[in-house]
């Protein structure tokens, strides 16, 4: 049975801090990781994904993966009151019967 | 406009009277997919669909039914609904199974 873990927090921090949201999982197969940001009552929205070993930024985000360790991160820089969300992260495995696999998310609350 | 769509978004109804939620996206996407969300419990995956005509089991198929004879069509069938199917349902569909999956915003179900 796949797993993705996630501290449900939440996870506080004052406006313009950085917020480092982490994931473990347990499939070492595992190729492709996604974080989806979920507004109350939203549905999910993709915000970051990555495949190989390292940083990828995308303006405030940096997605972060460690494929030895089975650890990826999201750190969002400048954090806003606006990125107040439960973030979701997500797993695919290896490729031929694999889906993705959600971890149960971790609520950030940013405070001005 | 790319979208998932999903119908009815907020629904109340009676244990044991047949119900169906659809799901459609107009992406071409070949892959989609049924979630629910409860508390606590994070995103499970109901059934999947890898394209027409094929379908398969997810985390928690009991009590549930899909069929999928279009490429864009997607629905989930609750033939007999009982309290405990009471959730936020999401719908989410894929260019395939490993990639990003793009979710409709979702069927919050009553079953009283």
């Amino acid at each position: 049975q796949k797993e993705v873990e996630q501290n449900s927090g939440p996870l506080s921090v004052p406006e313009g801090a950085i917020a480092s949201l982490n994931c473990t999982y347990s499939d070492r197969g595992s190729q492709s990781f996604f974080w989806y940001r979920q507004y109350s009552g939203k549905s999910p929205e993709l915000i970051m994904f990555i495949y190989s070993n390292g940083d990828k930024e995308d303006g405030r985000f940096t997605a972060q993966l460690n494929k030895a360790s089975q650890y990826v991160s999201l750190l969002i820089r400048d954090s806003q009151p606006s990125d107040s969300a439960t973030y979701l992260c997500a797993v695919n495995g290896v490729s031929g019967y694999s889906t993705l696999t959600f971890g149960k998310g971790t609520m950030l609350l940013v405070s001005p | 406009e790319a979208q998932v769509t999903q119908n009815p978004r907020y629904l109340i109804t009676v244990t044991g009277k047949k119900l169906t939620v659809t799901c459609s996206q107009n992406m071409n996407h070949e892959y989609m997919s049924w979630y629910r969300q409860d508390p606590g419990l994070g995103l499970r995956q109901i059934y999947y669909s890898m394209n027409v005509e094929v379908t398969d089991k997810g985390d928690v198929p009991e009590g549930y039914k899909v069929s999928r004879k279009e490429k864009r069509n997607f629905p989930l069938i609750l033939e007999s609904p009982s309290p405990n199917q009471t959730s936020l349902y999401f719908c989410a569909s894929s260019p395939d199974r490993g990639n990003e999956q793009f979710f409709g915003p979702g069927t919050r179900l009553t079953v009283l």
